[in-house]
């Protein structure tokens, strides 16, 4: 069946540091890749999205590109700063029958920025 | 628009206390979902409903029960209360279930104490 794997946290930056955190996946087609994030007390919320391969999905200065060939989704930003501090959600939605009707998620990545 | 809204926010149970859970959105999607969120596991997918008078399973059913009221609401009950279901619940919307590359929508959670 469909997974995600992403990196395990917890990761601590300083401001204006770069951030990498790793997605890859398993899926059958040609799924929809998601980042969610979700900040301290709150729902998640979509952060950025993938319909095709190399498409890159982007918002709020993050950004993440569709990579079939590695079955990755890697989200990135340049410069961090402190009110990213969140849990970010890789997910999935597949398009083959069966598949298509749910979100799989990873476990989730808790990032904290420092000032 | 209040998108996804759930009721109650906080809510503690005795074990073998019955509840249900409120779910109601208003962008007119046909598809709804609860999830349960626990540390280190990410999101997993109790109950959905493809559209109204519709619901199926999702990966842990077991100890829960839904309605799908109507196109707006969404609701999941706990017959009988455990110590295993303290967690965190979301319910969300998609504007339908056969359109992988959108996504869903989150409310703000219910955190659920069972003693």
């Amino acid at each position: 069946g469909d997974s995600v794997t992403q990196m395990e946290g917890p990761v601590t930056l300083s401001e204006e540091a770069f951030l990498t955190i790793n997605c890859t996946y398993t899926a059958t087609g040609y799924p929809s890749l998601f980042w969610y994030v979700q900040y301290p007390g709150e729902g998640l919320q979509l952060l950025l999205k993938a319909t095709k391969a190399d498409d890159k999905g982007s918002n709020k200065g993050f950004e993440a590109t569709y990579r079939k060939e590695t079955t990755s989704f890697h989200l990135e930003k340049g410069s961090v700063q402190v009110s990213d501090s969140a849990v970010y959600f890789c997910a999935l939605s597949g398009n083959s029958g069966g598949s298509n009707y749910k979100l799989t998620f990873g476990k989730g990545t808790l990032l904290t920025v420092n000032p | 628009n209040a998108g996804v809204t759930q009721t109650p926010k906080f809510q503690v149970l005795k074990t073998g206390q019955s509840m249900t859970l409120q779910c109601a959105q208003d962008m007119n999607h046909n598809s709804m979902y609860w999830y349960r969120q626990d540390p280190g596991m990410g999101l997993r997918l109790i109950y959905y409903s493809a559209s109204e008078g519709t619901t199926d399973k999702g990966e842990v059913p077991n100890g829960y029960n839904v309605s799908r009221l109507n196109k707006r609401e969404f609701s999941l009950r706990l017959e009988s209360a455990a110590p295993s279901q303290t967690s965190v619940y979301f319910c969300a919307s998609r504007v339908g279930i056969g359109e992988a590359y959108n996504e869903q929508f989150f409310g703000p959670g219910t955190r659920l104490t069972v003693l």
